[in-house]
């Protein structure tokens, strides 16, 4: 039962480099997402994939790119890593559906850029 | 837009004691509601769902009853333990979005 898997787990980059973070879900899901979460501010969407080869801009996307590469991937870039970006990153996925939503997260990914 | 509004915290309890964490919303049609928990440097866990109204949701002692005319879906637990301690999230995904909606999370503390 893995569920949703993200990694890494920890990960500590210089201001200017670049990293990914990968998630993937086995549950056949349509829907994926990436949240950050900073003390004080919830839960904050950065991307989300309705469903496979599409993707959306969130509440917080400048910094980011994604790309949903099968329906059971869905990957976070930062190109240029900024202090301020340092946070923690969960992926999450969910099947819309009338009366059947559950969203499931991943363990959370987290980043200091340093 | 839909929204979900939590009761700030941190809520303090002695060991033991009654737990309300209230939760409200506003979303269109007939959405699917949730508690998430996220223990202490982990990620959230889904606590417990109801999908319909009058539906009651429940895991591990935590009680939420999906109340449609108060659009409401407190969360409650008779005795907390230490072990409760954790940020408690509530949140909907309504039938027509893709997009989930989150609270901003309250901080439970329980001491001995």
């Amino acid at each position: 039962n893995a569920g949703v898997t993200q990694t890494p787990k920890f990960q500590v980059l210089k201001t200017g480099q670049s990293m990914t973070l990968q998630c993937a879900q086995d549950m056949n899901h349509n829907s994926m997402y990436w949240y950050r979460q900073d003390p004080g501010m919830g839960l904050r969407l950065i991307y989300y994939s309705a469903s496979e080869g599409t993707t959306d801009k969130g509440e917080v996307p400048n910094g980011y790119n994604v790309s949903r590469l099968n329906k059971r991937e869905f990957s976070l870039r930062l190109e240029s890593a900024a202090p301020s970006q340092t946070s923690v990153y969960f992926c999450a996925s969910s099947e819309k559906g009338l009366r059947v939503n559950t969203i499931y997260f991943g363990e959370g990914s987290w980043l200091t850029v340093v | 837009g839909n929204s979900v509004t939590q009761m700030e915290g941190p809520v303090t309890l002695s060991e033991e004691a009654f737990l309300t964490i209230n939760c409200t919303y506003t979303a269109t049609g007939y959405p699917s509601l949730f508690w998430y928990v996220q223990y202490p440097g982990e990620g959230l866990q889904l606590l417990l769902k109801a999908t319909k109204a009058d539906d009651k949701g429940s895991n591990k002692g935590f009680e939420a009853t999906y109340r449609k005319e108060t659009t409401s879906f407190h969360l409650e637990k008779g005795s907390v333990q230490v072990s409760d301690s954790a940020v408690y999230f509530c949140a909907l995904l309504s039938g027509g979005s893709y997009i989930p909606t989150f609270g901003r999370g309250t901080s439970l503390i329980v001491h001995p």
